[in-house]
C-alpha cells in the first residue's frame, strides 16, 4: 500500500525567510510518481510540480526547490524568501505510473504561515 | 483553456436528503477523479472514470454513492440518504492520460449535513 507522510503540521515563518516542507513516501512500486500540491485559503488544489521516480535531479522554479532523495524517500520542498502570499496548506502525494490507476495518495498536508 | 469546474460550490442539507453533484473537466482530458477531503486531512480518492467507464471505486464509496460518466465528457456524484458524515469538500480532477497524467483539480463541493 501507498502511504505520504508529511510529519510537520503547522509552520510560522516570518516574511523572506527560507522555509523546507517534508515528504517521505511508502511504497512498493519501482516506477511512481511524486508531486506538491497547493492549497490556498479559497480550496481549490494547485499543482505545483510532478517528478518521475526515474528522475532525482532536483528542481528550481523561481524561489521553489524540489529535492527528491530515493535513498530516504523523501521529497522535500523549499520556498526561498518566502512571502505572504505563500501561506496555504501544502500537500505532497504518490501515484503509480501512468496507464495505471493514477490515483493520488495524499499527505495530511502542512499549513504553512507567512508573517508579514 | 478553462479549468476544472464543479457545481454547486456549496450544499446546505438535511440529514436524509439526495444530493447531486456535478464535475466538467478539462475538454481533452479522458480521464476523471473524485476525492473526498474532510477538515484538517488530506483529500481521499473515491472513485475515478477513464472515458464512460467507472474503473475503480474505493472502499469509502458506501452504496450511498453512485457516480457516472455518461459520453466521458461530466460526471456527477450523487449521495443518496445523506448522513452528518457526508459533510466534506468533494473534489473532481482531470487528467489525459499519458506520458505525464498530471491531474487538474476543480474548486470543490461544500457539502454540509445537518
Amino acid at each position: 500500500a501507498q502511504k505520504v507522510t508529511q510529519a510537520q503540521t503547522e509552520i510560522s515563518v516570518v516574511e523572506k525567510e527560507d522555509v523546507t516542507l517534508d515528504c517521505v513516501y511508502e511504497t512498493r512500486d519501482t516506477t511512481y510518481y511524486l508531486f506538491w500540491y497547493k492549497q490556498p485559503p479559497s480550496g481549490e488544489l494547485v499543482f505545483l510540480i510532478r517528478r518521475n521516480s526515474f528522475d532525482e535531479q532536483n528542481e528550481i522554479s523561481g524561489r521553489y526547490s524540489w529535492n527528491f532523495q530515493k535513498s530516504t524517500s523523501s521529497f522535500n520542498f523549499t520556498i526561498t524568501a518566502s512571502q505572504v502570499v505563500d501561506s496555504a496548506v501544502y500537500f505532497c502525494a504518490l501515484s503509480e505510473a501512468p496507464g495505471a490507476n493514477s490515483k493520488l495518495t495524499f499527505g495530511k498536508g502542512i499549513t504553512l504561515s507567512v508573517r508579514p | 483553456d478553462t479549468g476544472v469546474s464543479q457545481d454547486p460550490r456549496h450544499k446546505i442539507t438535511k440529514r436524509g436528503q439526495n444530493v447531486t453533484f456535478r464535475c466538467d473537466p478539462i475538454s481533452e482530458h479522458n480521464r476523471l477523479y473524485w476525492y473526498r477531503q474532510t477538515l484538517g486531512q488530506g483529500p481521499e480518492f473515491l472513485t475515478y472514470f477513464q472515458n464512460e467507464a467507472q474503473l475503480e471505486k474505493s472502499r469509502l464509496l458506501s452504496d450511498r454513492f453512485s457516480a457516472e460518466r455518461p459520453k466521458g465528457s461530466f460526471s456527477t456524484l450523487e449521495i443518496q440518504r445523506t448522513e452528518q458524515g457526508d459533510s466534506a469538500m468533494y473534489l473532481c480532477a482531470s487528467s489525459l492520460v499519458g506520458a505525464t497524467d498530471t491531474q487538474y483539480f476543480g474548486p470543490g463541493t461544500r457539502l454540509t449535513v445537518l
